[in-house]
């Protein structure tokens, strides 16, 4: 059971270039989140899925996509890359009973 | 939006002291979580407490919804409870259970 995994743990951009960020998680969990963590401040809540095939923003959507495409999976796109989303990215996942949410191990994105 | 206050901002500590931080949040909350963020940034729940209290070991976390605060305590403490200390609050634990962050408190535990 390997809980929440995150591909990859570290990736260095260049400004303009794409990436996708996988989530995955072997819990069942209805929800799935992806967060941002810069430095000095708390996480903060980019895009979330409440199920397969649905996706909603948070509160600091712009420049991300994502997809919901299996329930075990959670994709955050970056189409073109800015400096500003230099950032360590958390996903989570939480079930549709209780509300309590568990984190992946982050990925620490660099745009240069 | 909802907002989450931590306090205090940092905290230094010598090995085998207690200490309590603090989360005040402006609404009223279905979900609320504590979490350790260590040096090497992982995020570790500690507990889940929208209401009540909940002891593990030599951490403790005591709710109270009706006036809008958390409390953990932290017994007897070591240095491997160094790193950041996160409270996180949602209006729901449902579809909207999406959690809004403090600033995180900076613990220092010192041999």
């Amino acid at each position: 059971n390997a809980g929440v995994t995150q591909t990859p743990k570290f990736r260095v951009l260049k400004t303009g270039q794409s990436m996708t960020l996988l989530c995955a998680q072997d819990m069942n969990h209805e929800y799935m989140y992806w967060y941002r963590q810069d430095p000095g401040m708390g996480l903060r809540l980019i895009h979330y899925s409440v199920g397969e095939g649905t996706t909603a923003k948070g509160e600091v959507p712009d420049g991300y996509n994502v997809s919901r495409l299996k329930k075990q999976n959670f994709l955050l796109g970056l189409e073109s890359a800015a400096p500003s989303q230099t950032s360590v990215y958390f996903c989570a996942s939480s079930s549709r009973e209780v509300g309590e949410q568990f984190f992946g191990p982050g990925t620490r994105l660099t745009v240069l | 939006g909802i907002q989450v206050e931590q306090s205090p901002p940092d905290l230094i500590l010598q090995e085998g002291a207690n200490s309590t931080l603090r989360c005040n949040f402006s609404d009223s909350v279905n979900n609320l979580q504590w979490f350790h963020q260590n040096p090497w940034g992982q995020l570790i729940n500690l507990f889940y407490i929208p209401s009540g209290t909940k002891q593990n070991g030599r951490l403790s976390a005591t709710t109270v919804a009706t006036e809008r605060y958390s409390l953990l305590y932290i017994s007897s403490s070591q240095t491997t409870d160094s790193g950041v200390y996160f409270c996180a609050v949602g209006l729901s634990t449902g579809a909207n259970s999406k959690l809004t962050f403090g600033k995180g408190i900076t613990l220092s535990v010192r041999p």
